[in-house]
């Protein structure tokens, strides 16, 4: 049973590009989350998915944020014109349904240069 | 104020010695409450899972919940070197949509051998 897995694990980009991470979650795994980590911090929520609908979307996701699972698998979390502010580990998690666990994957570490 | 607290540390102990990390929190809806173990620029990885009131043991590990103090609390028995981590404790309701995480900023361990 592979874990959750995101791609890149690195991303070093100029302010104002734009960027698209990748999540895969566990297999069968009906639920998938977004979080973002900056330094010294816990995970603050972004926006969880129940199959390809997205349930909800906290305040922190701006208008440049976008994240999509089009077929309930995989998921991509989308960046426009990124900002400093934007520097920080986004990651994904999964569960198996609503109340489970949630399991993360390592992260993709974005720098802003 | 945030939802959870929890002390940073960093906390220092010998090889051996019981280890005691908790958070509180203030948000009463709370109901099912986690502990994360996070090794440097990995994901978090789920320890415990308890849900309401009560204790729980897994190996060396045991996860205490007082929802009439809103405090948590977990012990690390007989301590290793590979136990030195950033601790998250987490949090959510329990009604169904009311999926998200809300994490403490974490504990720094480090295990002394």
């Amino acid at each position: 049973d592979t874990g959750v897995s995101q791609d890149p694990r690195h991303k070093i980009t100029k302010r104002g590009q734009n960027v698209t991470f990748r999540c895969d979650p566990i297999s069968e795994h009906n639920r998938l989350y977004w979080y973002r980590q900056t330094l010294g911090q816990g995970p603050e929520f972004l926006t969880y998915f129940q199959n390809e609908a997205q349930l909800e979307k906290s305040r922190l996701l701006s208008d440049r944020f976008s994240a999509e699972r089009p077929k309930g698998s995989f998921s991509t979390l989308e960046i426009q014109r990124t900002e400093q502010g934007d520097s920080a580990m986004y990651l994904c998690a999964s569960s198996l349904r609503g109340g489970q666990p949630q399991h993360f994957g390592d992260g993709t570490r974005l720098s802003i240069l | 104020q945030k939802e959870v607290e929890q002390d940073p540390g960093p906390l220092s102990v010998p090889e051996g010695a019981i280890v005691s990390l908790n958070c509180t929190y203030s948000n009463s809806a709370f109901q099912y409450f986690m502990w994360y173990r996070q090794y440097s620029r990995k994901g978090p990885e789920l320890l415990m899972y308890t849900y309401s009131s009560g204790n729980k043991e897994d190996g060396r590990f045991t996860a205490q919940v007082d929802k009439s103090s809103k405090y948590i609390s977990l012990f690390i028995r007989d301590s290793q070197p590979s136990d030195s981590a950033t601790y998250l404790c987490a949090m959510r309701g329990e009604n169904f949509g009311n999926e998200k995480l809300t994490f403490g900023t974490g504990t720094r361990l480090t295990i002394i051998p």
